[in-house]
């Protein structure tokens, strides 16, 4: 199976930064990937897949970007709804996720 | 709008039988692969299995592989997780989640709002 691992695991931020979060994946996928925001004791949602396509609804300040085995996602000014875990997730074979991302307020 | 809302979740003993359903609503459920996914009490995510729009092929995570089997109803709209031989590293949040489209290699965008179980003696 590959094997996905994110960076940092968690980290603080305050509201207007730009930050960013690294997953890399133990072998080549192509761009068969995905980026998931979950709130606490709600069920993850789609933000961005293909590597760099933002779902339908997603605001523009996500983006992703990468292709191969290293990608990153990041938010361009953190709002106060974006306090939340991120997960990534390759669908190249058989799909695998990242074990998070936690951002909280600074 | 989609909506997945699954039941069938609870108290189990070890060694135990559970069967999970989905129901799904708001698309065309026999145009989509549809998969389970887990999420264990404060940990992460983890695909446990899938299955094709037309039922004919499904795959497993491996530590569940010859204990959990998946199968869908189209004429009814819906999903099913048998589990058998629960072990205690079963407890966990399942989501029903829908696929993006009719390819297997495609995002999961939608997603239940999950279903409790809890295997302990």
């Amino acid at each position: 199976a590959i094997r996905m691992t994110q960076s940092p695991a968690s980290f603080s931020a305050s509201i207007g930064d730009k930050v960013s979060i690294t997953c890399r994946a133990s072998q080549g996928i192509s761009s068969y990937l995905a980026w998931y925001q979950q709130k606490p004791g709600k069920a993850p949602e789609l933000l961005i897949y293909a590597a760099s396509t933002l779902q339908r609804g997603v605001p523009s300040r996500f983006s992703g970007s990468g292709s191969g085995t290293d990608f990153t996602l990041t938010i361009s000014c953190l709002q106060s709804e974006d306090f939340a875990t991120y997960y990534c997730q390759q669908y190249y074979s058989q799909p695998t996720f990242g074990p998070g991302t936690k951002v909280d307020i600074k | 709008e989609v909506k997945l809302e699954e039941s069938g979740g609870g108290l189990v003993q070890p060694g135990g039988s559970l069967r999970l359903s989905c129901a799904a609503s708001g698309f065309s459920f026999s145009g989509y692969w549809m998969s389970w996914v887990r999420q264990a009490p404060g940990k992460g995510l983890e695909w446990v299995a899938h299955i094709k729009y037309d039922g004919s092929e499904e795959d497993y995570v491996d530590s569940v592989k010859g204990r959990f089997s998946i199968s869908r109803d189209n004429a009814n709209n819906s999903l099913s997780l048998q589990m058998n031989s629960l072990r205690f590293e079963d407890t966990a949040v399942y989501y029903c989640v829908k696929k993006s489209g009719r390819l297997q290699n495609q995002p999961d965008d939608s997603w239940g709002q999950g279903t409790l179980v809890t295997v302990s003696s």
